[in-house]
């Protein structure tokens, strides 16, 4: 199985900062990614997928890049609404493996 | 807007099997462009994707569970299980049904359920 490795596993941010989450895979992935939210007693929500793609609906702010093992979620201007836990995804193949998160918390 | 629904006992004992349905509304299981699975949730610790099936019957699970988990879909009911055998403590999760994209340049689990608590105890 293809293991998916995160950083930071939690960073304390202020309102207005960029923040940047990176995943890492064991073997390469192409661009087969995607970046889930969740906050607390909720169900995940998709904000990106293949790596880059904004999911509709999702603030501009949210942004994906990378191919290959290396993939970096940023959000350009933390809001209130974006502390939660962030996880990474491949959709590459099975079994489907998910990134330990990241809690991002106020600073 | 497609919604999926889960439901099932809360409680279940050890070694005995769990049983969940998720109830799709919206959409139909049998579509051609999604796969249907189960992602769970231990209390306090990360997504663990289960198992998940395409409209063909094709299944696909996670290896750690393989041998005990069984994903279906009853196309009637426009609903998909999850059956977990012989559970212990460490199945206790909250467990989702998810739909997952297999579009043309869409990818993703796009659709969640709300999620339901599973407690395995005697």
């Amino acid at each position: 199985a293809i293991q998916m490795t995160q950083s930071p596993s939690s960073l304390s941010a202020s309102v207005g900062d960029r923040v940047t989450i990176t995943c890492r895979a064991s073997q390469g992935i192409r661009n087969d990614l995607g970046w889930y939210q969740q906050k607390p007693g909720k169900a995940p929500n998709l904000l990106i997928y293949a790596a880059s793609s904004l999911q509709s609906g999702v603030p501009s702010r949210f942004s994906g890049s990378g191919s290959g093992t290396d993939f970096t979620l940023t959000i350009s201007s933390l809001q209130p609404e974006d502390f939660a836990t962030y996880y990474c995804l491949q959709d590459y193949n099975y079994p489907r493996t998910f990134g330990q998160g990241t809690k991002v918390e106020i600073k | 807007q497609v919604q999926l629904q889960e439901s099932g006992p809360g409680l279940v004992k050890p070694s005995e099997t769990l049983s969940l349905t998720c109830t799709v509304s919206g959409g139909s299981v049998s579509s051609s462009s999604y796969y249907w699975g189960w992602i769970r949730q231990p209390p306090g610790k990360g997504l663990e994707w289960v198992g998940s099936m395409y409209y063909s019957g094709t299944t696909y699970y996670n290896p750690s569970l393989k041998s005990r988990v069984t994903v279906s879909a009853d196309t009637s009911k426009n609903q998909f299980s999850l059956k977990l055998s012989s559970v212990t403590a460490a199945d206790t999760a909250v467990y989702y049904c998810a739909r997952e994209r297999d579009l043309e340049w869409e990818y993703g689990m796009d659709v969640w359920g709300q999620g339901t608590t599973v407690t395995v105890s005697s």
